[in-house]
């Protein structure tokens, strides 16, 4: 069964630091993954995903993620956080060309000291 | 314009009780899901259908019901409410199935406390 595994639980930066967010999942074939940011509150937005491609993807608010198939993980990246990106980030994965559900990592809480 | 509302944002109810939440897109899509995201912000499939056909049903008990009676809505209905039912139940919609069709929009929540 597809997994995913998100195996920070709460990152606390300062302003400015730069940020990497761990995620390897389990599925051996195609693959489609995403990141969702979701603000304190409200609802889960779409940061970016990966189809297929150039693996390096950009997203919005600066955000990044790469995909290494070797190491089934689809890091998140971005150079200099801000207070704003203070948030819940879940990393998720859908398998197969006819797979019909996502499935979500246990997210990470992001604090960020101002 | 709001693509996927849920309706109500917030319910407090008592045990034992039956109660409904409503969803709907206005996107165009085939499919629709519910999830529940728990105290931890585990988020969790319930359901999914695609267009009105129910295609995922993850071990979710008896108790919750999905209707769709078009593509543009999915709702759920819950009888007997628990305490372990309290969560946070987001819907969510896709163009379809498969490949890029899951890229999932999700709707604002409805924070359900049973008390």
């Amino acid at each position: 069964a597809q997994s995913v595994s998100q195996h920070n639980h709460h990152v606390i930066l300062s302003e400015a630091a730069s940020l990497e967010l761990g995620c390897n999942y389990s599925y051996g074939g195609t693959v489609n993954l995403f990141w969702y940011v979701q603000y304190p509150g409200q609802h889960l937005q779409l940061l970016l995903k990966y189809f297929s491609g150039d693996p390096l993807v950009k997203g919005i608010k600066g955000f990044e993620a790469e995909f290494i198939k070797s190491k089934f993980s689809f890091n998140l990246r971005k150079p200099s956080v801000q207070w704003s990106d203070t948030a819940e980030y879940f990393c998720a994965v859908n398998a197969g060309s006819s797979a019909s559900k996502i499935i979500f990592g246990s997210g990470t809480r992001l604090s960020i000291r101002p | 314009d709001t693509a996927v509302s849920q309706t109500p944002k917030y319910l407090v109810t008592q045990m034992g009780n039956d109660k409904s939440i409503k969803c709907e897109q206005n996107l165009g899509h085939d499919t629709m899901y519910w999830y529940k995201q728990d105290s931890k912000k585990f988020l969790k499939i319930m359901f999914s259908y695609n267009n009105k056909e129910l295609i995922i049903n993850e071990t979710v008990p008896n108790r919750f019901s999905p209707k769709s009676p078009d593509k543009a809505h999915l709702n759920l209905h819950i009888n007997s409410l628990e305490l372990g039912d309290s969560a946070v139940y987001f819907c969510a919609s896709s163009s379809g199935t498969g490949g890029r069709n899951t890229e999932a929009f999700f709707g604002q929540g409805t924070r359900l406390t049973v008390v």
